[in-house]
């Protein structure tokens, strides 16, 4: 079965630095998922990625899938207070059951 | 507006008492999943629905199991809750086939097993 990896678990930067996370697959991915969680409620999604080398950005923060679908970084520019939360890297798998699956999540903290 | 409402909240239960989670969506997705979420952890995805077809996971206890009598909604049931089973449940839906479209969620039911 497909897993996946996130590194680092936790991070706490100071306010306005970057930062990245990184989301490992054990299998090629179709269609990779990053969602946000803030303490005690649901996931928010924040970018969808499929193709091999896309890139994606939303505000202060850009997503990309490796050229060989198995690896994907979250990196966010400036971080602010407003980031903090649980990041959670989602996949789908191959075959046409609808599952999805998420890696163990990395907890950011900023310090303003 | 909210797509995706679970209710309720927060729930209450008794070890032992049987539970009851909704989930009701207003996007006619196709799939519906519940995921249990326990602290500092992953959500782990209990089972889904793909339309009528039921999807359980190989390693979700015999203590859950689920209805989805139409396609707003889904309800997780907890036979016997144990202590074990305090937990944030998570419910999504998605269209068609995950990995080319994403899953929206609810805000989650947090169970407390007393």
């Amino acid at each position: 079965s497909q897993e996946l990896e996130q590194s680092p678990q936790s991070l706490i930067v100071q306010e306005g630095k970057n930062l990245t996370i990184n989301c490992t697959s054990s299998k090629t991915l179709y269609g990779l998922y990053w969602y946000k969680q803030k303490y005690g409620e649901g996931l928010i999604f924040l970018m969808m990625l499929q193709k091999g080398g896309e890139e994606k950005s939303h505000e202060k923060i850009t997503a990309k899938l490796d050229e060989k679908k198995q690896q994907s970084s979250l990196h966010i520019t400036a971080s602010q207070p407003s980031h903090a939360g649980i990041y959670l890297c989602g996949a789908g798998g191959s075959s046409n059951t609808g599952k999805l699956i998420f890696g163990q999540g990395t907890t950011l903290q900023v310090k303003p | 507006d909210a797509m995706v409402i679970q209710n309720p909240r927060y729930q209450v239960t008794q070890f032992g008492k049987p539970v009851t989670l909704s989930c009701s969506q207003t996007l006619n997705h196709n799939v519906m999943y519940w995921y249990q979420q326990k602290s500092s952890q992953a959500p782990k995805l209990l089972f889904h629905y793909y339309d009528k077809d039921f999807n359980n996971e190989a390693d979700t206890p015999d203590n859950f199991q689920s209805r989805r009598p139409n396609t707003s909604f889904c309800f997780l049931d907890i036979r016997s809750p144990g202590l074990g089973d305090a937990a944030m449940y998570l419910c999504a839906t998605s269209r068609r086939t995950i990995g080319s479209t994403e899953a929206f969620f609810g805000q989650g039911t947090r169970l407390t097993v007393v």
